[in-house]
């Protein structure tokens, strides 16, 4: 099984600022690397899949990087609607796929 | 606009079987191969999980950890789709999503709410 690590658990920022999260998987999962928010008692919102593309409605601020095992989402100018719960999912054994266990983005 | 809505019991014994329905407004199960059908879901306080897929053909597919114990199905005519998960214990106690993912993508699109299940007796 893949596993995904997410770095740092918690990430304390201010609006304005930029933020970088950070996803590893234990073997390579090519591009095939999503990210998710969520926030309390809602379901996760689908950001941005294939390492980089942006879905439907996501705002520009946000974006992905990476492949292979090193990814990256970087929201570049903090909203306040955006402290959150973030997780990657990989996809590249589908359908099977997995989940990292979060970080949290906080104020 | 496409809507995904969970419904079951809340509460479901040990031992017994977790039942729930997807059922899907704003678009048909049926009408497009472009998509999977999928239940997740998120144990308290843990990220999500991936219990397993279904598209439209039929065709499931199942997280291998769970599939000895799982069944989805299709009442097309309903359009919704069921997630059967039997000899429940107190680890399958979540909060169960069904989602949308799109073959192009991948990735969950369009989610329910979700709904708590939890195993007590």
């Amino acid at each position: 099984e893949i596993v995904l690590t997410q770095s740092p658990a918690t990430l304390s920022l201010s609006p304005g600022e930029r933020a970088t999260l950070s996803c590893r998987a234990s073997q390579s999962v090519s591009r095939y690397l999503a990210w998710y928010q969520q926030k309390p008692g809602q379901a996760p919102r689908l950001l941005i899949y294939d390492a980089s593309n942006r879905a439907t409605g996501i705002p520009a601020r946000f974006s992905g990087s990476g492949s292979g095992t090193d990814f990256t989402l970087t929201i570049s100018r903090l909203e306040p609607e955006d402290f959150a719960v973030y997780y990657c999912q990989q996809r590249s054994n589908w359908p099977r796929n997995t989940f990292g266990q979060g970080t949290k983005l906080e104020i | 606009q496409l809507q995904l809505q969970e419904s079951g019991p809340g509460r479901v014994k040990p031992s017994e079987t977790l039942s729930l329905t997807c059922t899907v407004s704003g678009g048909s199960i049926s009408s497009s191969s472009s998509y999977y059908w999928a239940w997740f879901r998120q144990p308290p306080g843990k990220g999500p999980e991936w219990i397993g897929s279904l598209f439209y053909s039929g065709t499931t597919y199942y997280d291998p950890s769970l599939r000895s114990r799982v069944t989805i199905s299709v009442d097309m005519s309903e359009n919704h789709f069921s997630l059967n998960l039997r000899s429940v214990s107190a680890a399958d106690t979540a909060v169960y999503y069904c989602a949308r993912v799109p073959r192009v993508a991948v990735a969950a699109d369009h989610w329910g709410p979700g709904t708590l299940v939890t195993v007590s007796s």
